[in-house]
C-alpha cells in the first residue's frame, strides 16, 4: 500500500494527558498537511510542511499543539494537556508541490476522544 | 480569507438518475484550484475531480463532471447514472496557490435503490 498512513487510528485519552499522532505520507510527496474534522463538518486546515519546513500554521493551532517533520518524511502532531474540545478526527494529507494541481491525498485519519 | 459554501446539507437521488451538488466560493485570488472529495462512511477522503481555475473547459471524470463558472465563483458537481456506491459525504474544496485548502461543510448524498 503506497497511500498515506496514519497511526493510531483511534485514541482515547483523559483530559489533561498528552497525545501524539503519526502520519506517513506518500513517499515522493514533499508537502504534508494536517487537518482537524469534527462531526458533520468539513476538514479545517491546521498546518503544513514542505519537506521539513513548517510553512503555515492556522490560528486553530493553539500553543498546546505542535507538529514536526524532522527529516522531511513522516510527521507527528502532538497535543499537550488535552481538552474535551480537542475530540475530533485528525487527518493528514500529502502532495507534490507542483504537478496535478498539488492534489492532496488523504490518510484514514486518527480519531481522538478526550474523556 | 477564502470561504467555501455548500448550501445543500443533504441530497437524495434515485439509482441511475442524475444529481447536482452545489458549491460557491469567495476569493480575491486569480490562481487557484477547486476539488470535490468524497468521504464514505469509512471516512477516508477520496478525490473525485479537480478543476484548475485557469482552464475554461469543465473537468470530467467518467460519471462525474463539474460546471465551473469562474465569474460567478460557482463550482457544482454533476453525478450521472448514480450508483449505490456514490452514497457519501461530498466536500467541495478550494486550494490557493500557497497550498492550504479550505473545505465546505459538505453535502450528504443518499442514493435510493
Amino acid at each position: 500500500d503506497t497511500g498515506v498512513s496514519q497511526n493510531p487510528r483511534h485514541k482515547i485519552t483523559k483530559r489533561g494527558q498528552n497525545v501524539t499522532f503519526r502520519c506517513d505520507p506518500i513517499s515522493e510527496h514533499n508537502r504534508l498537511y494536517w487537518y482537524r474534522q469534527t462531526l458533520g463538518q468539513g476538514p479545517e486546515f491546521l498546518t503544513y510542511f514542505q519537506n521539513e519546513a513548517q510553512l503555515e500554521k492556522s490560528r486553530l493551532l493553539s500553543d498546546r499543539f505542535s507538529a514536526e517533520r524532522p527529516k522531511g518524511s513522516f510527521s507527528t502532531l502532538e497535543i499537550q494537556r488535552t481538552e474535551q474540545g480537542d475530540s475530533a478526527m485528525y487527518l493528514c494529507a500529502s502532495s507534490l508541490v507542483a504537478g496535478a494541481g498539488g492534489t492532496q491525498y488523504f490518510g484514514p485519519g486518527t480519531r481522538l476522544t478526550v474523556l | 480569507a477564502q470561504t467555501v459554501t455548500q448550501s445543500q446539507p443533504e441530497m437524495s437521488v434515485q439509482e441511475a438518475e442524475t444529481v447536482t451538488l452545489s458549491c460557491t466560493y469567495d476569493t480575491s485570488e486569480s490562481d487557484y484550484y477547486l476539488f470535490w472529495y468524497k468521504q464514505p462512511p469509512s471516512r477516508q477522503m477520496i478525490l473525485v475531480i479537480r478543476q484548475e481555475a485557469y482552464k475554461q473547459q469543465n473537468a470530467t471524470e467518467n460519471r462525474f463532471s463539474v460546471n465551473f463558472q469562474k465569474a460567478a465563483k460557482s463550482f457544482s458537481l454533476k453525478i450521472s447514472d448514480s450508483q449505490l456506491g456514490d452514497a457519501a459525504m461530498y466536500f467541495c474544496a478550494y486550494r490557493s496557490a500557497r497550498g492550504d485548502m479550505r473545505f465546505g461543510a459538505g453535502t450528504r448524498l443518499t442514493v435510493k435503490p
